[in-house]
Parts: C-alpha cells; structure tokens; sequence
C-alpha cells in the first residue's frame, strides 16, 4: 500500500525557518517524481514544486523559488522541504504528493494527509 | 502563469442528479507534443485531495464510471452522472502543461 506521511509542521514564528519532511513507503521511491502542494486555511491548492528521482531536476512555483528548498534522500525513502523566511502567508497544510509522469501523463496519483504550518508571533 | 477558471464556485444538487463542472485555462494546455495535461481532483471534507480524472478524459483506477472528463485546448468539463452522497466536497481540476502547474479555485459540491 502506497503510503505518505507529512511531519514536522506546528507553531512558527514570523522570519523564522522550518523543515518537513515526508515518509514514503509502499512503492519504490527512487522512480518516482514528488510534489510539494499547500492550502491556506480556506483556502484552494497552491503547487509549490516537484524534484525527479535523482535531484538533478527541481522546479518551483516563481514565487516561492527564493524562500524553499525541496530535496529528497533515496536511502531513507523521505522527502523534505525546507522552508525559510516564513511570513503569516505561509500558513497552511502542506502535503506531499507522488508524481505520476510518463507521456501523455503527469499527475499526481497519491496524496499525504498533510500537515499544519502556522506562522505566528 | 496560467489560470483556471472553474464554474459554477458552488453547486447545489440532490442525490440521483447529474451535474457539470466548467474549467477554462488561459492558454491552450496543449502542449508541443500533442499531449494535455488537465487533471480533475476530489477534496472531501477534512481530507487530502484525490485524483479522480488524468488528462482530460481518463478515470483513475478505483474511481466510479459516473464520473466523466471531456475538453480539449481551454475548454474542460467534469461531469457526474448522478451525484452519490459521497461525491460532496471541493472539486479541482489542475494543469501540468505550462510551469508554474496552477489549479482552479475549486468547486464546491453540496446537497440541495
């Protein structure tokens, strides 16, 4: 069974940075893309990027580019994102995702159930 | 970057009923290849969205045959031929032809 699992969100405060990480299992990691998707509280989905199986291709949302880091260790099955010079507007669920990529087809095909971040004094 | 535009921002159907969601881009989605990557996704409440259509008109393994996908270029539907209880929540569709990948802002499913 494919399975994620989001942690080290919680309580930030504003300028500061955190990382999070994301569990795999159940699938071979290292052939896949992953995703990184965020949801302001009321929010709709906001992509936020992706990283291939290797790391030599990351792509980022512009806006975000400057301030998060996505990357991925193989060996452990875990991908992270790293996230710095957070602002309240970066409150939200984040989840990850697993890219299915082969054309004629890119999606994602397997979701974590999330976890909260929020950036507060 | 591109932008979707999902209609109606709320529908209001009763059970049995078939229902359609629009989701127009900004730019045609398809890409130099020949190929379009639209996807529509299901967010229930309090949970992780799920995949329910990949590129425009495939089902994704799992998900009941009511639900449909069609379009082509910057024109796009979802329909449900009867709406099921379960079938309540926030529907996205979502382009992974131009980066950034951007989604719609979502339709929000209710019983009438």
């Amino acid at each position: 069974e494919v399975k994620l699992v989001e942690s080290g969100g919680g309580l930030v405060q504003p300028g500061r940075s955190l990382k999070l990480s994301c569990a795999a299992s159940g699938f071979s990691f290292n052939d896949y893309w992953m995703g990184w998707v965020r949801q302001a509280p009321g929010k709709g989905l906001e992509w936020i990027g992706e990283i291939n199986q290797d790391s030599s291709t990351i792509n980022y949302t512009p806006s975000l580019k400057d301030k998060f880091t996505i990357s991925r260790d193989n060996a452990q099955n875990t991908l992270y994102l790293q996230m710095s010079k957070l602002g309240s507007e970066d409150t939200a669920i984040y989840y990850c995702a697993r890219v299915f990529w082969g054309a004629p087809y890119w999606y994602f095909d397997f979701w974590g159930p999330g976890t909260m971040v929020t950036v507060s004094s | 970057d591109v932008v979707l535009t999902q209609t109606p921002p709320t529908l209001s159907a009763t059970i049995g009923q078939s229902v359609s969601i629009s989701c127009r881009s900004s730019q045609s989605l398809l890409d130099s290849d020949g190929d379009t990557y639209l996807n529509w996704l299901l967010q229930r409440p309090g949970q992780s969205p799920q995949l329910l259509i990949y590129s425009v008109s495939n089902l994704e393994s799992g998900v009941p045959n009511r639900f449909s996908g069609s379009g082509s270029e910057t024109d796009f539907t979802l329909k449900i031929s009867g709406v099921e209880a379960e079938d309540l929540g926030v529907y996205y569709c979502m382009q992974a032809t131009h980066a950034p990948y951007t989604f719609g802002a979502g339709t929000k499913l209710e019983l009438k």
